[in-house]
């Protein structure tokens, strides 16, 4: 699976847009990009994921650039209860034989009041 | 839905003796289950892979004899961490990929494991 690489710590304020950046230059052409965050002393949650196309859920965007190389995960209005340290993974998808996750270092996003 | 729970939330134990966690998916079929750890400050480490019905995949480093996976039915599997040491003082969480091809994994709360 591709390396990604996160600033380790981000600050936004409550109520603003949380943009959440990613590189993964090394991403093949059937890995997907996948984000999770992990509260603190709590499991990781599955937030969103796509391969090519921008994706939107009820929780997040996620903006995958036209080459693929950098993705941006944008929480649209940041809540404290968002406050977390996220991952960006980048995996084959549907590969039944190795579908463990690799999680890196992640960005610890701190909402400010 | 896809709920994914851990027994217990957190545990004490004594050098020496043995702890099981469970991990159960409440509300979907699993047939793979993952173990992780996590120390203070640190990211998650996979541990193993758990296919039901099957013996469990260790990553590199991990020891199978130590950390015993069993994997008997769809909805759970289970962690036996044998002859604790302080050093096995962690977080553990489990995950879970539904059976029926969704591919997310769906993550357990944890357990915190204190090796006195």
């Amino acid at each position: 699976d591709a390396k990604t690489t996160q600033p380790t710590s981000m600050d936004c304020a409550e109520g603003r847009a949380a943009n959440l950046p990613c590189n993964h230059s090394t991403i093949s052409g059937n890995e997907y990009v996948y984000w999770y965050r992990q509260i603190h002393s709590q499991g990781p949650q599955y937030i969103i994921h796509g391969l090519k196309n921008n994706e939107t859920n009820e929780m997040a965007s996620l903006i995958i650039t036209e080459d693929r190389k950098s993705s941006t995960l944008i929480l649209p209005h940041a809540t404290l209860r968002d406050t977390a340290v996220y991952y960006c993974i980048v995996r084959v998808a549907h590969n039944f034989g190795n579908e463990k996750l690799t999680f890196g270092t992640g960005t610890r996003l701190t909402i400010i009041p | 839905g896809a709920v994914v729970s851990q027994h217990p939330s957190w545990v004490i134990c004594k050098s020496g003796t043995s702890v099981k966690i469970e991990c159960r998916s409440l509300d979907f079929q699993a047939t793979t289950m993952f173990w992780y750890r996590q120390f203070p400050k640190q990211s998650l480490m996979l541990m193993a892979t758990s296919n039901e019905g099957s013996k469990a995949t260790y990553e590199q480093g991990v020891e199978k004899d130590k950390f015993l996976i069993n994997h008997a039915s769809l909805t759970l599997s289970t962690l036996t961490v044998t002859s604790a040491h302080p050093e096995d003082s962690s977080f553990y969480i489990c995950s879970a990929r539904d059976q029926k091809g969704v591919y997310e994994q769906y993550f357990g709360p944890g357990t915190r494991l204190t090796v006195t």
